[in-house]
């Protein structure tokens, strides 16, 4: 069975600093997808990113970066400067190969971002 | 714009009845789901449906009921057996259920039981 990790469940930062989110996943197969999510206040979830088991390259997009390290099994997920709008709940999930069809959603990390 | 809709809101049931929460979407996509978030805690996936006609149970079917008549809506009942149905519910589509189609989401429905 598959499993994902954000052992952190709340963090707060001044503006403009730089923060990481963590997520560690479980899974035995050698094909999947890692996502992440953010949920605003709103309660929409926003698709932010989607990485392959085969990509490890690291992703900039922005303020936002993501480190897949599959030896570790991470897939951390950095906010550089950040904003007050950044102020949400972020989602890591994973995807398996074949005909497996759903996300499997960590408990998600809320981020305060104080101006 | 395309997007998901879903309706209400906001929702209070009374212990004992049953509830339909709605979804709508018009981007064309063929796959549809819902999950239920509780508080502190991830989306787990109640059902899903691949096309019209078509759907499978996910993790926590127990207590709910979905149709998917339409390949634009897919609501979902929760029945008077669903033990604690007061959580945020998110339905999503996708183009296909391949692993590597991300999905799309709708703003989702806050049910509270009185």
């Amino acid at each position: 069975a598959q499993k994902v990790t954000q052992a952190q469940t709340e963090i707060s930062v001044v503006e403009k600093e730089d923060v990481t989110l963590d997520c560690v996943y479980e899974t035995r197969d050698t094909t999947y997808y890692l996502f992440w999510y953010k949920q605003p206040p709103s309660g929409e979830l926003v698709f932010l990113i989607r990485r392959n088991s085969f990509d490890e390259q690291n992703e900039i997009s922005g303020r936002y970066s993501w480190n897949f390290q599959k030896s570790t099994s991470s897939f951390n997920f950095t906010i550089t400067a950040s904003q007050v709008v950044d102020s949400a709940v972020y989602f890591c999930a994973l995807s398996l190969g074949g005909s497996a069809r759903q996300l499997t959603f960590g408990s998600g990390t809320q981020l305060t971002v104080l101006p | 714009d395309g997007g998901i809709t879903q309706s209400p809101k906001y929702l209070f049931r009374k212990e004992g009845q049953n509830v339909t929460l709605s979804c709508e979407q018009n981007l064309n996509h063929d796959a549809m789901y819902w999950y239920r978030q509780d508080p502190g805690q991830g989306l787990r996936l109640i059902y899903y449906s691949q096309i019209v006609n078509d759907f499978q149970k996910g993790d926590i079917a127990e207590g709910y009921s979905v149709s998917r008549e339409k390949k634009e809506s897919f609501p979902l009942t929760v029945t008077s057996a669903q033990k604690n149905p007061t959580a945020f519910y998110l339905c999503a589509s996708s183009t296909g259920t391949g692993v590597y189609n991300e999905q799309f989401f709708g703003p989702g429905t806050r049910l509270t039981v009185l």
